[in-house]
């Protein structure tokens, strides 16, 4: 139980074009979901709470227009980096808090970004 | 100061050997504490998941809190080469906000 997919694995794009990651629950409900960004060989940073229906609460510093989340279920999340630049380049992991558990987060597989 | 401390290592370990890796932070405030595996380019596995002070053990696992010093631990007994890995804490005081270590990566030499 509890798992929690992400696609696409892994996504090479040019600079200036979007990418929609998508953050699905597939055997709980998820009225929280969050979305992170990971360095090579740093610890997970939080960029953004998504919360079914509403809109998303984003961390400081990071760029709500940049980062487009959108929670329309309670069982899938998206990450949109629009226009994409090199710098952008990062692994993004979401996770899943199971609606009504204590504090709980199952987390995906993550999604490589890699913008030439 | 960051809120959590945590040796980046690397860690290496002979087969069979007992794991002790360890965290500590400077916000009172959190009350759930988390261990998560992670392997290179994937996702973290929630390992283990603790409320307040004491020790909670799940098979080769035991987790230990101790909120008076602020440090936690995460012990992992006969330690296999599948456990070389990156070992995470997290830290949240109950707002859903997780706050994560630097993780120690661990390596399990047969």
């Amino acid at each position: 139980g509890a798992v929690v997919s992400q696609h696409p694995s892994r996504v090479i794009c040019k600079s200036g074009t979007s990418v929609k990651i998508e953050c699905r629950s597939l055997d709980f409900q998820a009225t929280t979901m969050f979305w992170y960004r990971q360095f090579p060989k740093q610890s997970l940073m939080l960029m953004a709470t998504s919360n079914e229906g509403s809109k998303a609460t984003y961390e400081q510093g990071v760029e709500k227009d940049k980062f487009l989340i959108n929670h329309a279920s309670l069982t899938l999340s998206t990450l949109t980096v629009t226009s994409a630049h090199p710098e952008d380049s990062s692994f993004y992991i979401c996770s899943a808090r199971p609606s009504g558990s204590t504090d709980t987060q199952y987390f995906g597989p993550g999604t490589r970004l890699t913008v030439l | 100061q960051k809120e959590v401390e945590q040796d980046p290592g690397p860690l290496s370990v002979p087969e069979g050997a007992i794991v002790s890796l360890n965290c500590t932070y400077s916000n009172s405030a959190f009350q759930y504490f988390m261990w998560y595996r992670q392997y290179s380019r994937k996702g973290p596995e929630l390992l283990m998941y603790t409320y307040s002070s004491g020790n909670k053990e799940d098979g080769r696992f035991t987790a230990q809190v101790d909120k008076s010093s602020k440090y936690i631990s995460l012990f992992i007994r006969d330690s296999q080469p599948s456990d070389s890995a990156t070992y995470l804490c997290a830290m949240s005081a109950g707002t859903y906000k997780y706050i994560f270590g630097t993780g120690t990566r661990l390596k399990v030499l047969a």
